[in-house]
């Protein structure tokens, strides 16, 4: 099966804009969605499909993507988006697969 | 209000058996997958599979094939999680996901569970 790759940590200053990827074969064929999970919480869809953002999700998350990249983008980083991403994809027909995670930390 | 409910906690000892579940409200139950999603401590989210409650069309990942079961009983929106033979290496939780879309088996989970934390000790 395919497999989504993300950098364990990424770091951003408060107010700054970081960009946390999620690579894999999968996404040259279908979107990526992305999830925030906080500490003792269950994940939250942040961005998912071409661009869309579930009711209540901050604009400043974002997602573009090129090839076997997915990047979702926080544009202004806010102490509240301290978290765990993930991204995850189809995977040939109706599979799902998850990245691995990435640990953002707002400094 | 849209929501998925889940079973709480359990503890159970290894080779024993176990079935959670996970109730839908605020939609048609029937007309949406509903996935399983595992995380042990400290780790990252595990696809596990996904059920039709409509027609039960059921589709595990081949990490867990032969391992679980899903079933589901539309007519009390419920869908379940179930193992045979537990392991100590099962201790997680374990979260019911809805997609975003109706019928459409996308992983885009708009609406999770609680999650049910599931303990195998002896």
């Amino acid at each position: 099966s395919s497999e989504l790759t993300q950098d364990p940590a990424v770091s951003v200053a408060l107010g700054q804009t970081v960009r946390i990827t999620c690579q894999g074969d999968s996404l040259r064929n279908y979107y990526a969605n992305w999830y925030q999970q906080k500490p003792g919480q269950a994940p939250v869809l942040v961005v998912y499909g071409e661009n869309r953002r579930p009711s209540g999700i901050p604009d400043r998350f974002s997602v573009s993507s090129t090839g076997t990249t997915s990047s979702l983008t926080i544009t202004g980083a806010q102490a509240e988006d301290e978290a765990d991403y993930y991204c995850n994809s189809r995977d040939r027909s109706i599979y799902v697969v998850f990245g691995g995670g990435t640990k953002l930390t707002v400094l | 209000e849209i929501q998925l409910v889940q079973s709480g906690a359990e503890v159970r000892k290894p080779g024993e058996s176990l079935k959670i579940s996970c109730k839908g409200s605020g939609y048609t139950f029937n007309r949406y997958w509903i996935g399983w999603v595992r995380q042990m401590s400290g780790k990252g989210l595990e696809w596990m599979g996904i059920i039709y409650p409509d027609d039960s069309d059921t589709r595990y990942s081949p990490s867990f094939e032969g391992q679980v079961t899903m079933s589901a009983d539309k007519s009390m929106s419920t869908a379940y999680l179930q193992w045979s033979s537990l392991k100590a290496s099962d201790t997680a939780i374990y979260y019911c996901v809805r997609p975003e879309g109706e019928a459409t088996a996308s992983g885009a989970y708009d609406i999770w569970g609680q999650g049910t934390m599931v303990v195998v000790s002896s």
